[in-house]
């Protein structure tokens, strides 16, 4: 089945505990995303990769870090977790980067941070 | 930059009655246009998308969307409601020139009361 999957689905970790989301495409997509959601503020883009080796910053990058070695994952990683990085978290891919092939999400990664 | 409005931050209809959605984009040319349904607990799947030719587009689930460019909208429609199509539904704008970064709004959360 195509699929966007993301691990772990909930997560509850301590500020400034390091911490790696992974995110992995078996649809042999060339370009990945992650979002993240919050309340009253919608889908806000985090990081983006246009494919191997090459990522960009979204829209709210502070506090993440992302790589891209193998096409098909995406990892986020959080070196120093603060509260403020309490949300819920969503990896995506496109076939490419053109926008007008939409894109398929995963189902999510609640992030707690205390 | 480029901005999506969902004017509608919650919308309740009964269950057969026909539902639209509104969502009005803020940008100089056409951009490309989604809708995508979040069920609860679930990622966002892509239901249309429109990008040039017919402005009504057919999507799954029985549902549809126009885009009229002399409005900047692009509303989402589908003729009879089931309990099912409660959920969250955001409209998205994709931009040719941004490396495949797509604008979310808001989202229109939907309650079908029986």
């Amino acid at each position: 089945e195509a699929q966007v999957t993301q691990n772990p689905r909930y997560l509850i970790t301590v500020t400034g505990k390091k911490l790696t989301v992974t995110c992995s495409q078996n649809m042999n997509h060339e370009y990945m995303s992650w979002y993240r959601q919050d309340p009253g503020l919608g889908l806000r883009q985090i990081y983006y990769s246009m494919n191997v080796e090459v990522t960009d910053k979204g829209d709210v990058p502070e506090g993440y870090k992302v790589s891209r070695k193998e096409k098909r994952n995406f990892p986020l990683i959080l070196e120093s977790p603060s509260p403020n990085q309490t949300s819920l978290y969503f990896c995506a891919s496109s076939l490419k980067g053109n926008p007008n092939y939409g894109y398929t999400f995963g189902s999510g990664t609640r992030l707690t941070v205390v | 930059a480029q901005s999506v409005t969902q004017p509608d931050i919650h919308i309740t209809v009964s269950e057969g009655a026909s539902l639209e959605l509104r969502c009005n984009y803020s940008y100089g040319a056409t951009p490309y246009l989604f809708w995508y349904v979040q069920s609860p607990g679930q990622g966002l799947q892509l239901l249309l998308k429109y990008f040039s030719g017919d402005t009504l587009v057919q999507g799954i689930k029985g549902f549809e969307a126009e885009f009229k460019r002399s409005q900047s909208s692009f509303n989402l429609r589908k003729p009879s409601v089931h309990w099912s199509d409660a959920a969250e539904y955001f409209c998205a704008v994709g931009l040719n020139t941004n490396a495949g970064k797509s604008t979310f709004g808001d989202g229109t959360t939907l309650t079908v009361k029986p």
